[in-house]
């Protein structure tokens, strides 16, 4: 059975960080890319953040960039998101979701998700 | 950038009847890259549709999807209790990766 699920959530101080960890199992991770999708209180899905299966392509949506960094360990069998310099906007939801291998870019399974909240 | 459209917002319909989900580009994509999501409250979404109109695994037949351009539906032919939710689609363009429509909210009466 496919499994992914997330930690590291929590409450931060805006300009603070924080580091997700998505753990995954029941697949072979190295062979599936992934992304981050957050969902603000009461609010739609938002993505976040793509890696390849092999680390060789990483995208952000721009209200991240510069600001979160998503990294893997296929021998871990760990998807990550380190974020920086958080703001009251980025409290939110954040699953991390398997991407299919046929290349049609659906999320076939997520996380249940971890809860940032950044407030002081 | 693709934006993409959902309406209605909210769908107050009985159990039994049909349930039509629009979710319109503005810009034409492929419908290849259009999925569609299912989101009870407190879970993550579920993978109801992809490529437009394939069922995930595991989803019932009275779910489909149809559509191609700038135009895609999610319908369900006879709502049953459980399908109480939030459905999404979802579409990839090269600009801004995935791409999540507002949300429909479909209410059992």
């Amino acid at each position: 059975e496919v499994q992914l699920v997330e930690s590291g959530g929590g409450l931060v101080k805006p300009g603070g960080s924080l580091r997700l960890s998505c753990a995954a199992s029941g697949f072979t991770f190295s062979s599936y890319r992934m992304n981050w999708v957050r969902q603000a209180p009461g609010m739609g899905l938002e993505w976040v953040s793509f890696i390849s299966d092999t680390n060789n392509k990483i995208d952000y949506a721009d209200s991240v960039k510069g600001r979160f960094t998503i990294s893997r360990d296929n021998a871990k069998n760990s998807l990550y998101l380190q974020m920086n310099s958080l703001r009251a906007e980025d409290t939110a939801v954040y699953y991390c979701a398997r991407e299919d291998t046929s290349g049609w870019f659906y999320q076939d399974n997520w996380g249940q998700g971890t809860l940032v909240t950044v407030s002081s | 950038e693709v934006v993409l459209t959902q309406s209605p917002g909210t769908l107050s319909l009985s159990a039994g009847e049909r349930a039509t989900l629009s979710c319109r580009a503005s810009q034409s994509v492929s419908s290849s890259y259009s999925a569609w999501y299912q989101q009870k409250p407190g879970q993550a979404p579920r993978l109801l549709i992809y490529g437009a109109s394939n069922r995930a695994t595991g989803i019932p037949d009275r779910f489909s999807g149809s559509g191609s351009g700038t135009d895609y539906t999610l319908t369900i032919s006879r709502l049953e209790p459980e399908d109480s939710a939030v459905y999404y689609c979802q579409q990839y363009d090269y600009s801004t990766r995935l791409t999540f429509g507002g949300g429909t909210k479909v209410e059992i009466k």
